[in-house]
């Protein structure tokens, strides 16, 4: 069954630091990865996602995410963090039964500081 | 376009008392799912439905019951509340596994 793993709960950065945001997936195929961001009292927003189209996917507000299959990790970074980055994280991956659900992740909340 | 709208935003129980949260989309997507979000876990899906007239389990149902109205609605059901499912609800609806899903703005619902 797909699955995947975020490292962190908190991730704290200086503001123009790198971002780094940590996430494994388990799947047994070719997985559909997905990075979506929540800012506070809000829904989920897409960021980017992998379809196999091309290993290195860039998305929205800057940040990218690399597909490592031998790693089985779908990484988002971004080179320089601003405080509007400030918000929760999440990796989600596609079962592959029918119901096309997203299976999430715990989540990264990203503190941003001045 | 409106995407997925939930009601309501905001929801007080009482334990013992039922509740309906309603989602509607616009996207004409077939696939619609309810999940609940507290700290620390993520998103946990409790049910799904994979077409008009097709709903299914899923991590997390029990204490629940949906209902796919029509293509657009799906109803999530609480017949009896109690402080275990104080939470964030979020419905969402997408159309393939490789593309995005959409979701509501959430309820917060408070079962005290």
């Amino acid at each position: 069954a797909q699955s995947v793993t975020q490292l962190g709960s908190h991730v704290s950065v200086s503001e123009g630091a790198l971002v780094l945001l940590r996430c494994n997936y388990s799947s047994s195929v070719p997985p559909y990865l997905f990075w979506y961001v929540q800012y506070p009292n809000q829904g989920l927003q897409l960021l980017l996602k992998y379809t196999s189209a091309a290993t290195l996917v860039k998305g929205i507000n800057g940040f990218e995410a690399e597909f490592k299959k031998s790693e089985t990790s779908f990484h988002l970074t971004k080179p320089s963090a601003h405080m509007s980055d400030a918000a929760e994280y999440f990796c989600a991956v596609t079962g592959m039964d029918s119901s096309y659900k997203l299976i999430f992740g715990s989540g990264t909340r990203l503190l941003v500081r001045p | 376009n409106a995407g997925v709208t939930q009601t309501p935003k905001f929801q007080v129980l009482k334990t013992g008392q039922s509740m309906t949260l309603q989602c509607a989309q616009d996207m004409n997507h077939n696939s619609m799912y309810w999940y609940r979000q507290d700290p620390g876990m993520g998103l946990r899906l409790i049910y799904y439905s994979a077409s008009e007239g097709t709903t299914d389990k899923g991590e997390v149902p029990n204490g629940y019951n949906v209902s796919r109205l029509n293509k657009r609605e799906f109803s999530l059901r609480l017949e009896s509340a109690a402080p275990s499912q104080t939470s964030v609800y979020f419905c969402a609806s997408r159309t393939d596994r490789d593309t995005e899903a959409f979701f509501g703005q959430g309820t917060r619902l408070t079962v005290v």
